[in-house]
């Protein structure tokens, strides 16, 4: 069974530029969240899909982020304009459909470098 | 403030030694997880503890939950090489969320 997927696996920009981030979830998965980890901080939340619907966005910074997942499968987190602040780690993890408090499977990360 | 503190941040160890990671929580919650991460990798699960007293164990790591201490500890028996990575503890805040929320992670290096 393939894992959780993400890509690209590192994205370099310049600051006020756009990047969309992809996540493939393991098949069949219907939860699907999205973390990220700022330098020497913890990995934090940002948000929750329960197939295409945002469960919970609590944790998204502020509206130049962007989450969508496109029929319950795939998901991409846009960031636009992109600033300094925003470079970190970006996890993807995905668990299975049924209570949202299964064990969550984790993407290798996208790291994202705004200069 | 939701939090999860790990003990300690670095730990460096010889083959063969006994250490333990220690992670705090702040909530009531009665779920937590391991996770170990190798470098540019996935995070790996390794445990859910899923009550008081709940004690799992997988080749020279085990791990223990005590929801009363709100304490969660990671001991590592008789350490080779293989077990260097970045391990982190997360616990799962209660109802519909499922979000996790982790600790800072320790970065376990074992030296020959």
């Amino acid at each position: 069974e393939a894992g959780v997927t993400q890509f690209p696996s590192h994205s370099v920009i310049e600051k006020g530029q756009t990047v969309t981030l992809r996540c493939d979830p393991i098949s069949g998965h219907d939860n699907l969240y999205w973390y990220r980890r700022v330098m020497g901080k913890e990995i934090k939340f940002l948000l929750h899909f329960v197939k295409e619907s945002k469960q919970d966005e609590s944790g998204m910074p502020n509206n130049r982020f962007l989450a969508e997942r496109t029929g319950g499968t795939y998901s991409t987190l846009k960031v636009q304009p992109a600033e300094l602040e925003d470079s970190g780690v970006y996890f993807c993890a995905s668990s299975h459909r049924g209570p949202a408090r299964d064990t969550q499977y984790f993407g290798p990360g996208t790291r994202l470098t705004v200069l | 403030e939701l939090k999860v503190e790990q003990n300690p941040l670095f730990l460096s160890m010889q083959e063969g030694k006994n250490y333990t990671i220690y992670c705090n929580y702040s909530t009531t919650s009665d779920r937590l997880y391991w996770y170990r991460q190798d470098p540019g990798k996935s995070l790996e699960s390794l445990f859910v503890l899923l009550s008081n007293g709940a004690v799992k164990q997988e080749g020279r790591l085990m791990a223990s939950l005590d929801t009363k201490a709100r304490l969660s500890t990671l001991h590592i028996t008789a350490a080779v090489h293989d077990l260097s990575a970045t391990y982190f503890c997360a616990e799962n805040y209660g109802g519909s969320q499922g979000n996790l929320i982790f600790g800072k992670g320790t970065k376990l290096s074992v030296k020959p």
